[in-house]
């Protein structure tokens, strides 16, 4: 069974570009969290979904990040514009019922932004 | 709130040798899921054990286990006979239902040949 999949594993964008980051989460699973992880704050929630619907989105930084999940399989992190203290590791994370709470975590997605 | 403590930013340990790591965590729930991952250097995060609160059994995976005292609120890591691969950061983390998986700052482990 495939794990949760990120892309890109690695970016490197301009300051003021759009950045997209992908994930696809583990069949079957319900929930989708995605995570940012810095040196400074380490690792922090930005958004959650269940069934496809965004529960919390408190630890959304600020209106330049928006995250979508049009389907069961898909969902994507939004960056627009970019700066570069959204430098980071961008972790996507998926939980199942069957998975006794267990969250798995995709292999992150590496952002720089210049 | 909940909180997820490790007090030890850094530890180490001989190649073969056992080393435990400290997590400590605040919570008035009594039904919640305790997990320490590891990240190696190409930051995956990688679940190594984890740990139900309704059960008094200590979870154990092959060389990992844990010490799980819920009065005292410590969850213990565990790794005996430590080998190279196994250098990497440490987090310890806490769920409870609906509430978001809340991870500690880390302890960075290295293994000494």
């Amino acid at each position: 069974d495939a794990g949760v999949i990120q892309s890109p594993r690695h970016e490197v964008t301009e300051m003021g570009q759009e950045v997209t980051l992908r994930c696809k989460p583990i069949s079957g699973h319900d929930y989708l969290f995605w995570y940012r992880q810095t040196m400074m704050r380490g690792l922090e929630l930005l958004i959650y979904f269940n069934n496809n619907v965004p529960i919390d989105d408190s630890g959304m930084p600020e209106d330049r990040f928006s995250a979508k999940m049009p389907n069961a399989s898909f969902s994507t992190l939004k960056i627009q514009p970019s700066e570069p203290r959204d430098s980071a590791v961008y972790f996507c994370a998926s939980r199942g019922i069957g998975t006794v709470n267990t969250i798995y975590f995709g292999e992150g997605s590496w952002l720089t932004v210049v | 709130a909940q909180t997820v403590t490790q007090s030890q930013p850094e530890m180490s340990v001989q190649e073969a040798e056992t080393v435990t790591l400290s997590c400590t965590y605040d919570t008035s729930e009594s039904d919640y899921y305790l997990f320490w991952y590891k990240q190696p250097p190409s930051r995956q995060m990688i679940l190594v054990i984890r740990q139900e609160a309704y059960k008094q059994q200590n979870a154990t995976e092959n060389r990992f286990s844990v010490n799980f005292q819920k009065a005292a609120k410590s969850f213990s890591l565990k790794i005996s006979d430590s080998q190279l691969g196994d250098a990497a950061m440490y987090f310890c983390a806490y769920w409870a239902g609906s509430y978001q998986l809340t991870f500690g700052k880390g302890t960075k482990l290295s293994v000494i040949p």
